[in-house]
């Protein structure tokens, strides 16, 4: 079965600075990577998305990247803002199967 | 549209209770599932279940029941607590046609101790 791993667990930035957090997974049949934060106390949200027909994918300050030669995709924030502090959650799937999460990664953002 | 609804917030139960945690969505959502969150280990499944009457097991079924006799309600039955479950729970749904390839929708969470 699929298999995710998820590095750093924890990141510290300075407020600014970009961070980024680095997924591996091991189905070559996966094809769909979201990316979810959770706030302290709070539910996970979908931030960003991407499919294994792009190699690329932006949003504002955040974006993914896929290279499914290696099987790793990876989230990137820029300008780092302190409302950026969260747990993001890599995950992979294909379809008509489960989501497999990676263990999270805890991005703090210090002024 | 208030999304998907998990009840209780908070529970305290003692080695050996049982206990129901409630979830329910008014999206009209087919796909319902349980994940159980751990420190370090992620988003870990428990149940879950593509449309009414059908139910399967995730990765971490033992202790835990479910059922799907509505398209809203996705109710999942811890049989006898175990200090084991102490845990977060989340209900999360998705659209007809997104198993897999589209948004899960979560509720706020339940948070569970066993004693």
């Amino acid at each position: 079965g699929e298999n995710v791993e998820q590095h750093p667990s924890t990141l510290s930035v300075q407020e600014g600075d970009s961070a980024v957090i680095k997924c591996t997974y091991s189905d070559s049949a996966s094809n769909y990577f979201p990316w979810y934060k959770q706030e302290l106390g709070k539910r996970p949200q979908l931030i960003i998305d991407i499919r294994s027909n792009v190699g690329e994918k932006k949003d504002q300050r955040i974006a993914v990247t896929l290279n499914k030669t290696a099987k790793h995709f990876s989230l990137h924030i820029t300008e780092t803002q302190p409302e950026d502090s969260a747990v993001y959650f890599c995950a992979a799937s294909t379809p008509g199967q489960n989501f497999v999460f990676g263990p999270g990664t805890r991005l703090s953002v210090l002024p | 549209n208030a999304g998907v609804t998990q009840t209780p917030k908070f529970q305290v139960l003692k080695t050996g209770q049982s206990m129901t945690l409630q979830c329910a969505q008014d999206m009209n959502h087919e796909y319902m599932s349980w994940y159980r969150q751990d420190p370090g280990m992620g988003l870990r499944l428990i149940h879950y279940s593509v449309g009414a009457g059908i139910t399967d097991q995730g990765e971490v079924p033992n202790g835990y029941n479910v059922s799907r006799s509505t398209t809203e309600d996705f109710p999942l039955r811890l049989l006898s607590a175990a200090p084991s479950q102490t845990s977060v729970y989340f209900c999360a749904s998705s659209k007809a046609g997104t198993w897999g390839t589209g948004e899960l929708f979560f509720g706020e969470g339940s948070r569970l101790t066993v004693l």
